[in-house]
C-alpha cells in the first residue's frame, strides 16, 4: 500500500508568519512530488513541483525534498489570508505498475488570520 | 493560459442511471487522467490514458466505468449504472510529455446520485 501522510492540522498562523507543511511517503522509489492548494469545493491547483533533493523556491513558496528520509515539505513565507486553504501533497512513483498515478495525502488545512 | 475544462459542473442523477462526464484536456498534452474526491476524503486516482488506451486503472475503476477519447479534444468518463457511493467530485487532469510531469486539474464535476 503506497501511503502519503501529512501532518493533520489544522494549522493556524498569523498574517506575515511562516507556515510549514510536512509530508512523508512510503515508496522509496518515488520520482516526483507536488504540492497542490485546494480551496473548499474547488479543484487542486498546482503550487510547486520538486524532483531532486534540496530546496526549490518560487516566490513566497519553498519546497524541500529529502529522498533519504522520504520527506517533502512546503514553507510559505509572509503568509496571507488568501493562502488559507487545504494543501495537498501528491507523489508520483512514476515506474512499474503505477506509472503516472498520483498518490495524495489527506491534506493540511491552513488558516492565516489577519 | 491554457487550462483543462470540464462539463457539466454539476450533475444530479438517479441511482442506476448512466452518466457521462466530459473533459477537454490542455491541447498539447498527451496524458489524461480521472480522479475523484468523495466529500471530506482524499483525492483518489481512477484511471490514466495515453495513446488512445488505458495505461493504468485503480481498484475503484471497475466494469461500471469506462473512458474514451472520441475525438481530438474530448476525454470522457462514463459510469454505466450509478450507485449512491459514486457521489463525489470528479476531476480530469492532463500532463504534457512524460508520466512524472505536473498534472493540471480541471475544475471538476460534482456528481450527486440519489
Amino acid at each position: 500500500q503506497k501511503e502519503v501522510e501529512q501532518n493533520s492540522g489544522p494549522l493556524s498562523v498569523p498574517e506575515g508568519a511562516i507556515a510549514s507543511l510536512n509530508c512523508t511517503y512510503s515508496d522509496r522509489v518515488s520520482q516526483s512530488f507536488f504540492w497542490y492548494r485546494q480551496y473548499s469545493g474547488k479543484s487542486p491547483e498546482l503550487i510547486m513541483s520538486i524532483y531532486s533533493n534540496g530546496d526549490k523556491e518560487d516566490g513566497r513558496f519553498t519546497a524541500q525534498l529529502n529522498k533519504a528520509s522520504q520527506y517533502v515539505s512546503l514553507l510559505i513565507r509572509d503568509s496571507q489570508p488568501s493562502d488559507s486553504a487545504t494543501y495537498l501533497c501528491a507523489v508520483n512513483i512514476g515506474r512499474g505498475s503505477t506509472l503516472g498515478r498520483l498518490y495524495f495525502g489527506r491534506g493540511t488545512q491552513l488558516t492565516v488570520w489577519p | 493560459e491554457p487550462e483543462v475544462t470540464q462539463t457539466p459542473s454539476h450533475q444530479v442523477t438517479q441511482m442506476g442511471q448512466e452518466v457521462i462526464l466530459r473533459c477537454v484536456p490542455i491541447s498539447n498534452h498527451l496524458y489524461f487522467y480521472w480522479y475523484r474526491q468523495i466529500l471530506g476524503q482524499k483525492v483518489e486516482f481512477l484511471v490514466s490514458f495515453y495513446n488512445n488506451e488505458i495505461s493504468e486503472k485503480s481498484e475503484i475503476f471497475d466494469d461500471q466505468f469506462s473512458v474514451e477519447r472520441p475525438d481530438g479534444s474530448n476525454f470522457t468518463l462514463k459510469i454505466r449504472s450509478t450507485k449512491l457511493e459514486d457521489s463525489a467530485m470528479y476531476f480530469c487532469a492532463s500532463s504534457e510529455g512524460t508520466v512524472v510531469e505536473t498534472q493540471y486539474f480541471g475544475p471538476g464535476t460534482r456528481l450527486l446520485v440519489l
